[in-house]
């Protein structure tokens, strides 16, 4: 089975700085999806950023972007010049691609403060 | 993006009866849909899966008798808690993927969330 590990419960940042928040995952497949999801305290989940395992280059959303080691299993989350709207829970998720009903496996979460 | 609405954001029922909820795709199709349940400060954790006309698929220890799950069409699905028990409080989440064809297949577009409080 697919698990997914987010080590770091909290994590805090100052606004203007960079954060990276840390995933690993575990996994047989060979094709997937991971994706890095942001619950604000609406607790309405956000897609921040998503990677296909079959690219090589990583992924990037403006701030945000990701460091893929496909061999190492790892998806970390880089956050640059942080903003206060940036404090939520972020949530790594694996997903197989194959199989439209495939599920996601989420890690379970990182709180990430931003301060003055 | 695609907009997944879910509905209501908030109820209180009391013990014993039922509840509804609903989930619909407005501006496309949900081939797949899929029901979560979030305990304050914790993860996701996956109910149940659902195809349109097709009876859900529920995750190991989740009561299908109690959590009533139906997705008769493309846009709409529901979930209704039977005899809501106040343990069955919770935040309750739905998510919808559409189909390969409609481009819409590779992420979920998540609802609002419905906070659901048994007294």
């Amino acid at each position: 089975a697919q698990t997914v590990t987010q080590s770091q419960p909290e994590m805090s940042v100052q606004e203007a700085e960079t954060v990276t928040l840390s995933c690993t995952y575990d996994t047989s497949e060979s094709d997937y999806y991971l994706f890095w999801y942001k619950q604000p305290p609406s607790r309405q989940m956000i897609l921040v950023i998503r990677q296909e395992a079959y690219k090589q280059q990583n992924a990037t959303e403006n701030r945000f972007s990701v460091n893929f080691q496909k061999a190492a299993k790892s998806f970390s989350l880089k956050i640059s010049d942080s903003q206060l709207g940036d404090a939520a829970m972020y949530f790594c998720a694996y997903r197989r691609m194959a199989g439209t009903a495939s599920k996601l496996t989420f890690g379970t979460g990182t709180r990430l403060q931003v301060t003055l | 993006g695609a907009v997944v609405s879910q509905h209501p954001s908030r109820v209180i029922c009391k013990s014993g009866t039922s509840v509804k909820i609903e989930c619909r795709s407005l501006d496309f199709q949900a081939t797949t849909m899929f029901w979560y349940r979030q305990f304050p400060k914790q993860s996701l954790m996956l109910m149940a899966t659902s195809n349109e006309g097709s009876k859900a698929t529920y995750e190991q220890g989740v009561e299908k008798d109690k959590f009533l799950i139906n997705h008769a069409s493309l846009t709409l699905s529901t979930l209704t808690v039977t005899s809501a028990h106040p343990e069955d409080s919770s935040f309750y989440i739905c998510s919808a993927r559409g189909s390969w064809t409609g481009g819409l297949n590779t992420e979920a577009f998540f609802g609002q969330g419905t906070r659901l409080t048994v007294v």
